[in-house]
């Protein structure tokens, strides 16, 4: 089956350091891939979705300037939180789609940051 | 827009039981429906999904769902419960040509031994 991998796992920074966030499809090439944050008990909300090659689409009230998303190719997309704070602590998951359709996508394992 | 409410935050049943979790929907049109799997510190897994055809669909882990227009409704079931079935449970709303998903909020299954 079609496989996602986030790197990394988990990820401890201070305050105003940047983080990047890789997102990568194993064994199939995803035109699109997309980025969503879920909250402590509480589901995902879509935050951006990122073409391969183009800029990303990024959700109403998601600032692009503090959430950069790179999609260099077809297996890789990079999520960079920006000059980080506490508030941006959350679960990060990105998908991955080879149709560039949401009811196709493939979920990473996500991507635990807290910024202290 | 399409929305989806899961009425139900935690749902605790014992092992072997059966199951069901509510999904309702909201939706103009013919919606496609799908219920997605959490463990812990985990992404999500696709359990199963309907885009039309029979309303009766089967999915993996011996999990089945029906979707029912007049209610708008997409329940989740399974016979008989095992404790590795403890988890976070998601039910999403997406629409054809439309990258718009939603997510409920989910239903957390505590499982009894």
């Amino acid at each position: 089956g079609a496989v996602v991998s986030q790197h990394p796992s988990r990820v401890i920074c201070k305050s105003g350091t940047s983080v990047k966030i890789e997102c990568r499809s194993l064994d199939f090439q995803a035109t699109t891939m997309f980025w969503y944050r879920q909250f402590p008990k509480q589901s995902l909300m879509l935050m951006a979705t990122s073409n391969e090659g183009s800029k990303a689409t990024y959700e109403q009230g998601v600032e692009k300037d503090k959430f950069l998303i790179n999609h260099a190719s077809l297996t890789l997309s990079t999520l960079t939180v920006t000059s980080a704070h506490p508030e941006d602590s959350s679960f990060y998951i990105c998908s991955a789609a080879a149709g560039g359709r949401q009811e196709t996508q493939y979920f990473g394992p996500g991507t635990r940051l807290l910024v202290l | 827009a399409q929305s989806v409410t899961q009425p139900d935050i935690h749902i605790t049943v014992s092992e072997g039981a059966s199951l069901e979790l509510r999904c309702n929907y909201s939706y103009g049109a013919t919606p496609y429906l799908f219920w997605y799997v959490q463990s812990p510190g985990q992404g999500l897994q696709l359990l199963l999904k309907y885009f039309s055809g029979d309303t009766l669909v089967q999915g993996i882990k011996g999990f089945e769902a029906e979707f029912k227009r007049s209610q708008s409704s997409f329940n989740l079931r399974k016979p008989s419960v095992h404790w590795s079935d403890a988890a976070e449970y998601f039910c999403a709303v997406g629409a054809k040509n439309n990258n718009d998903m939603r997510f409920g909020a989910g239903t957390r299954l505590t499982v009894k031994p």
